[in-house]
């Protein structure tokens, strides 16, 4: 069965240090998702992606992160100066569609820490 | 808000029992999927109702949409220790397709 993947599994950085979060969505789909969820909270909306552009985005996304889909079949989150907040587990999705409620497939997740 | 807030925050149950979690959201919605999550794990898509539905099945999953009342609730039955997990209710409404998770049911099922 097709699945989101993820990686790195887990990331170690200093803060101030840029990241890059990396994600395969399922090939046949359009819409792409980044969520996050620091230890113990709820799961985060972050911002959704589609046709290359950003399709809506939180009040968590500012300016520090953006998005992007450098080919075919990647799809990426950058922290561009990382914060001790920004400690947490980041999720990426992908949808066929984006009707609401439609069903999003989630990836294992990559594990961030910053000290 | 089209959040969904999950009742209780934690169950704690013996393997084979059934494990009820309800679900109650705010807004008119289109339909509700639930969600579970392993610890430290990505979400996994387990069922989707659409408004229009009351009941739905899927293996040992029985889901419930009361719009009236704006509640739903995940039923699963012969739970086993593999059920353990949090569980999320995400109403959809229309205009946006971003879901929204409330804190979750963790739910125990002990050997």
């Amino acid at each position: 069965e097709p699945e989101v993947t993820q990686t790195p599994s887990h990331q170690v950085t200093q803060m101030g240090q840029e990241v890059i979060l990396r994600c395969v969505p399922i090939s046949n789909h359009l819409y792409f998702y980044w969520y996050r969820q620091i230890l113990g909270q709820k799961v985060e909306f972050l911002v959704s992606f589609y046709n290359n552009e950003i399709s809506e985005k939180s009040e968590i996304f500012d300016d520090q992160f953006s998005v992007e889909r450098p080919d075919g079949s990647n799809f990426t989150l950058k922290i561009r100066s990382t914060k001790l907040e920004d400690s947490a587990m980041y999720f990426c999705a992908s949808s066929e569609t984006a009707r609401a409620g439609e069903t999003q497939y989630f990836g294992p997740g990559t594990r961030l820490l910053v000290l | 808000s089209q959040q969904g807030e999950e009742d209780p925050q934690a169950l704690s149950i013996q393997e084979g029992e059934n494990a009820t979690m309800n679900c109650s959201y705010k807004t008119s919605i289109n339909n509700l999927q639930w969600y579970r999550q392993n610890s430290g794990r990505g979400l996994v898509h387990l069922i989707l109702i659409r408004s229009n539905e009351r009941e739905k099945h899927s293996g040992r999953l029985r889901v419930t949409l009361d719009t009236s009342k704006k509640s739903s609730s995940l039923l699963i039955t012969a739970s086993r220790a593999a059920d353990t997990a949090s569980y999320f209710c995400a109403p959809g409404r229309g205009g946006s397709e971003k879901l929204v998770f409330g804190k979750g049911t963790k739910l125990t099922v002990n050997p």
